[in-house]
């Protein structure tokens, strides 16, 4: 089993919908949560993070995090062609500052 | 805020030359810098991790002596990878951590592409 694991897609949402993205990890100690946007032939990108349980929104992005059953989760809303990439969930478990990686998921967003 | 530089943006090189790859944190004060490498559709690798001041902490696989790493001020970490090949053809990205942070976030430079001839 991966530490952390996501979809790799792709997903296909069209354009004003919700996209929907999951990731799961192994590790019940882990503290911090993250999601990178990466563009195809870029770094990734820091779009959303979240430490505690529930929602947490910013602009057309909603994280959310559930340490019983291991998940964090991201919502677009009203999905653009623009938001097409993939999105990575990184963890964060221990005090040497790594990040923990999904391998991704592959968002399609049509017109 | 937040903003991470890398140099150069490409790089191409004759096979047995070695390059050095610069980050910078323009913005903040990084205690820790992160090195990664990605291949063409491939998840990111963790190379090793740099702390200011003292020695980087190279994962499993990834040559020390091959892809030196200097950490020698709260702001810059060097990648230099020495006597390159065409395997070495690569994205090498730098991510830093803020010395303030609780969180353990990582921001990103742009990223290096390497063609090793």
């Amino acid at each position: 089993q991966k530490e952390v694991e996501q979809n790799s897609g792709p997903l296909s949402v069209p354009e004003g919908a919700i996209a929907s993205l999951n990731c799961t990890y192994s590790d019940r100690g882990s503290q911090s949560f993250f999601w990178y946007r990466q563009y195809s032939g870029k770094s990734p990108e820091l779009i959303m993070s979240i430490y505690s349980n529930g929602d947490k929104e910013d602009g057309r992005f909603t994280a959310q995090l559930n340490k019983a059953s291991q998940y964090v989760s991201l919502l677009i809303r009203d999905s653009q062609p623009s938001d097409s990439a993939t999105y990575l969930c990184a963890v964060n478990r221990d005090s040497n500052y790594q990040l923990i990686w999904g391998a991704g998921t592959k968002l399609i967003i049509k017109p | 805020g937040a903003v991470v530089s890398q140099h150069p943006s490409r790089v191409i090189c004759k096979s047995g030359t070695s390059v050095k790859i610069e980050c910078r944190s323009l913005d903040f004060q990084a205690t820790t810098m992160f090195w990664y490498r990605q291949f063409p559709k491939q998840s990111l690798m963790l190379m090793a991790t740099s702390n200011e001041g003292s020695k980087a902490t190279y994962e499993q696989g990834v040559e020390k002596d091959k892809f030196l790493i200097n950490h020698a001020s709260l702001t810059l970490s060097t990648l230099t990878v020495t006597s390159a090949h065409p395997e070495d053809s690569s994205f090498y990205i730098c991510s830093a951590r803020q010395a303030s942070s609780s969180y353990n976030e990582q921001f990103f430079g742009p990223g290096t592409r390497l063609t090793v001839l």
